[in-house]
């Protein structure tokens, strides 16, 4: 089975400071490692994602995040956070092609993500 | 490309009444999934699609609630009767591999009464 956790469910952060949203995950196999954006009342949008390659991957809107097999992580940074950041995100993980959940992804309980001005 | 069309936004409905959510993905798009979002539960997978083949349907409540896909471009929810536990935001989600990211659509709100 796979999973996702995200361990809080809020964080706050001043405008300009960097921000880290953790997320831990388990999968057998290979992970495929996602994250989303979900502005109220919208769909979840697309940020960035990890399949092979490179541990740091960058994103839409300055987002990276750094994948961290050892320690299963996943977690999102920003170098400066913007009022416009607030918002809550998702981190998700998805079966590989191989893998008995292929395709399936499979998302944590979200953070919420407040940035002061 | 217009990206994932749902409908209806928003539904208000009456206990025991059938509600239907539409969902159109993206076309050239070979998953499609059905999501629902609460406060209480967070984000639940119900059951997704590939190739127009229910793939995992381990997801949906009860019976409920049903899933169709007649054609690569159309896929259907029904919830029939429904009750006020269902009322929830039902997300529609497409993509074309198995290894991509989730387009999500702007989602059903459903509110049973």
């Amino acid at each position: 089975a796979q999973s996702v956790a995200q361990p809080e469910d809020q964080v706050n952060v001043a405008e300009g400071n960097p921000l880290t949203v953790k997320c831990t995950y388990s999968v057998s196999g290979n992970p495929y490692l996602f994250w989303y954006v979900q502005y109220p009342n919208r769909g979840l949008q697309f940020l960035l994602k990890y399949i092979t390659g490179d541990n740091l991957v960058k994103g839409s809107y300055g987002f990276e995040a750094e994948f961290n097999k050892s320690q299963t992580s996943f977690h999102l940074k920003k170098p400066s956070a913007l009022v416009s950041d607030s918002a809550l995100y998702f981190c998700a993980v998805r079966g590989g092609p191989s893998d008995t959940n292929a395709g399936k992804s499979t998302f944590g309980d979200g953070t919420t993500l407040t940035v002061k001005p | 490309d217009a990206g994932v069309i749902q409908s209806p936004r928003h539904e208000v409905t009456e206990m025991g009444q059938e509600v239907t959510l539409r969902c159109k993905p993206i076309s050239g798009h070979d998953y499609l999934f059905w999501y629902r979002q609460t406060m209480m539960r967070g984000l639940e997978l119900l059951i997704y699609f590939n190739n127009n083949v229910p793939i995992d349907d381990s997801g949906m409540p009860e019976d409920r609630f049903s899933a169709k896909m007649p054609n690569a471009s159309f896929s259907t929810l029904k919830i029939q009767p429904s009750e006020p536990r269902d009322s929830a935001v039902y997300f529609c989600a497409s993509n074309w591999r198995s290894t991509g990211e989730l387009f999500f659509g702007e989602g059903s709100r459903l509110t049973v009464l």
